[in-house]
């Protein structure tokens, strides 16, 4: 069945350093790779999404890379700030998916100061 | 311009009961999907209305209903409520069916 696996499910960095977030995907007709993060008590925010026809896409200290072959996904966020701790989560959609994003289970970032 | 509404924005109901919950979209958007997030995990999809119809549907049982209305917005209604529907819901907005997603505030349903 369709299933969306996110890993670590808890990140802990150093204000400065890098963190990455990986993800994989079961159905090979996902095309559309969003990333959403989430403050405590808050909305889901989009953050930055890619689809299938493009292999990274980078916005600033964010960048996504996707790789359809082996069907997994990854989140890099540089230079992190203490901003940035939150809840991070992975989805995948598609055209044949009735419009449902599928989530990972999530990645709590926390950045220490 | 505002961005996805929800209400209430907290509710609790006891086991049995019945609950309708509000959204409104971005304007210009004809897309909205509802998904329950349990704490600690990733929202689940439970509906995608699109021009008024239903478009997909998760894995969610037939207590669980929706509709769109003519200027888009939307309710979910669950009947029969039990312990377990306790969670978020959210509404996402949508400018078609396969384009990017944008979240409510949601809405805390505690069902006693």
């Amino acid at each position: 069945g369709e299933n969306v696996e996110q890993h670590p499910s808890t990140l802990s960095v150093q204000e400065g350093d890098s963190a990455v977030i990986k993800c994989t995907y079961s159905d090979s007709a996902s095309n559309y790779f969003p990333w959403y993060k989430q403050e405590l008590g808050k909305r889901p925010q989009l953050i930055i999404d890619i689809r299938s026809n493009v292999g990274e896409k980078k916005d600033q200290r964010i960048a996504v890379t996707l790789n359809k072959t082996a069907k997994h996904f990854s989140l890099h966020i540089t230079e992190t700030q203490p901003e940035d701790s939150a809840v991070y989560f992975c989805a995948t959609g598609g055209y044949n998916q009735g419009g449902k994003l599928i989530f990972g289970q999530g990645t709590e970032l926390s950045v220490k100061p | 311009d505002a961005g996805v509404t929800q209400s209430p924005t907290h509710l609790i109901k006891t086991r049995g009961q019945h609950v309708t919950l509000r959204c409104s979209p971005i304007s210009g958007h004809k897309s909205v999907s509802w998904y329950q997030q349990v704490l600690g995990q990733g929202p689940q999809f439970i509906f995608q209305y699109y021009e008024k119809e239903e478009r997909g549907r998760g894995n969610f049982p037939d207590r669980f209903s929706a509709r769109q209305f003519p200027n888009y917005s939307s309710e979910l209604n669950v009947n029969a409520l039990l312990l377990g529907d306790s969670a978020l819901y959210l509404c996402a907005s949508s400018n078609d069916r396969h384009n990017e997603q944008f979240f409510g505030p949601g809405t805390r349903l505690t069902v006693l």
